[in-house]
């Protein structure tokens, strides 16, 4: 079956760094667009970035463009994201999730930024 | 950017009683829209893509319809288990937006 495992979330302090990944198994992860989309405690959910299955287009919400950076390894079923210079607004839990249309998530991973 | 804005905010039904929840897109979407369920603590689920397919696995219960700007979800007869946020995507265009959510309630 489907399986994707965030992992990586946790305490950071304000312009800090942290790097997300995500595991994908039970289908060819190569195959597939993935994305990132987050969601703020007590908010809706919110896109985030998106990657093509051979990385060659990349798009980024606003709100992280030049922060933030998406990332594949096809070899070994694995999406990042990298988070530099991290606000108390990218608090939030982070999802990835596969397709174009979403149609499998993980359980996410807590992000808190805070001094 | 897109906008999509979702009503009612928070909509109270009784188990059995049918629920409609809308989505209106700033600009047409075509029939770019998905549904999602979402409960705390849990994975957001796809129920409805192409703005009226059922996602694997979703009962038929759960309905979608529109095109263009106007959407709707319809649950037919709520079950306990109906009691969520439920939100709206348009995939048509870059950035990718989401509705703000409708939550489901018992009334």
């Amino acid at each position: 079956q489907v399986q994707l495992v965030e992992s990586g979330g946790g305490l950071v302090k304000p312009g800090g760094s942290l790097r997300l990944s995500c595991a994908a198994s039970g289908f060819t992860f190569s195959d597939y667009y993935m994305s990132w989309v987050r969601q703020a405690p007590g908010k809706g959910l919110e896109w985030v970035s998106y990657i093509t299955s051979s990385a060659d287009t990349i798009y980024y919400a606003d709100s992280v463009k030049g922060r933030f950076t998406i990332s594949r390894d096809n070899a070994k079923n694995s999406l990042y994201l990298q988070m530099n210079s991290l606000r108390a607004e990218d608090t939030a839990v982070y999802y990835c999730a596969r397709g174009n249309t979403m149609n499998y998530w993980g359980q996410g991973t807590l992000v808190t930024v805070s001094s | 950017e897109i906008v999509m804005t979702q009503s009612p905010a928070t909509l109270s039904v009784s188990p059995g009683e049918r629920a409609t929840l809308s989505c209106r897109a700033s600009q047409s979407v075509s029939s770019n829209l998905a549904w999602y369920q979402h409960k705390p603590g849990q994975a957001p689920r796809l129920l409805i893509y192409g703005a009226s397919t059922r996602a694997t696995g979703i009962p038929a219960r759960f309905s979608g319809s529109g095109s263009g700007t106007e959407f709707t979800l319809t649950i037919s007869s709520l079950q306990s288990e109906d009691f969520a946020v439920y939100y709206c995507l348009q995939y048509n265009n870059w950035p990718r937006t989401f509705g703000q959510g409708t939550k489901v309630e018992i009334q």
